[in-house]
């Protein structure tokens, strides 16, 4: 079955380490979202790549990396930079055909700094 | 960033009790979604609009592009404990030529059984 992957669920980092997380897809989707959800603010974009090789910054990009070099490959890293990185991350991809629906999501990485 | 409210932030409600939640924005969009996600998981698509006036099912769920293009709209009928999650809605604004979806900060459903 086609899906995307995200892992590992659940993620534990002192502070002032650098993590990355993993995201996967087999769904041969273009573009790939990551975006942080905290509670009662939804979700905000960090990062959003549309082809290998190139990603943009979304609202949030400060203290977060990307790279994008498979179209099945989306890591983020958190990095040290990042002043408040407990939160539950979600990666996302998109097909860029037209008429493609929305988002699939990964079922998310919980990020906790002990 | 965009920014589309959502109301309400959370809802308690009886089993069998119809719901309804909304989320508008400040600018014209093209297409809105909503999705559903549960505890520790990813959201999942239920609906997705395309058309001012839209109004389209899925089961007991229903929702609706407004006519201004700025809002939309989901019910649910006779709610089942399943239920339970949080729904969000998203938007594409007309002028975005990235596909890139603004979120609503999302209902909270809670269905007593």
């Amino acid at each position: 079955d086609g899906g995307i992957t995200q892992s590992p669920k659940y993620l534990f980092r002192k502070e002032g380490q650098n993590v990355t997380l993993s995201c996967e897809q087999n769904l041969n989707h273009d573009a790939m979202y990551w975006y942080r959800q905290d509670p009662g603010q939804g979700l905000r974009l960090i990062y959003y790549s549309q082809i290998v090789n190139d990603f943009q910054k979304g609202d949030i990009a400060e203290g977060y990396s990307v790279s994008r070099e498979k179209k099945e490959s989306f890591p983020l890293t958190v990095t040290s930079a990042q002043k408040n990185p407990t939160a539950f991350y979600l990666c996302a991809s998109r097909s860029e055909s037209r008429g493609a629906i929305g988002y699939t999501f990964g079922s998310g990485t919980r990020l906790t700094v002990v | 960033g965009q920014q589309l409210n959502q109301s309400p932030q959370s809802m308690f409600i009886q089993e069998g009790e119809d719901v309804s939640m909304n989320c508008t924005s400040s600018s014209i969009f093209n297409t809105w979604l909503w999705y559903k996600q549960d505890p520790g998981e990813g959201p999942v698509l239920l609906i997705a609009l395309y058309k001012a006036g839209e109004l389209t099912s899925n089961g007991r769920l229903t929702a609706q592009f407004g006519i201004t293009r700025k809002d939309s709209f989901l019910n649910i009928s006779a709610s089942i404990p399943s239920d339970v999650g949080i729904y969000f809605c998203a938007g594409q604004p007309r002028e975005d030529n990235f596909n890139k979806f603004y979120f609503g900060s999302g209902t909270k459903l809670n269905v007593k059984p």
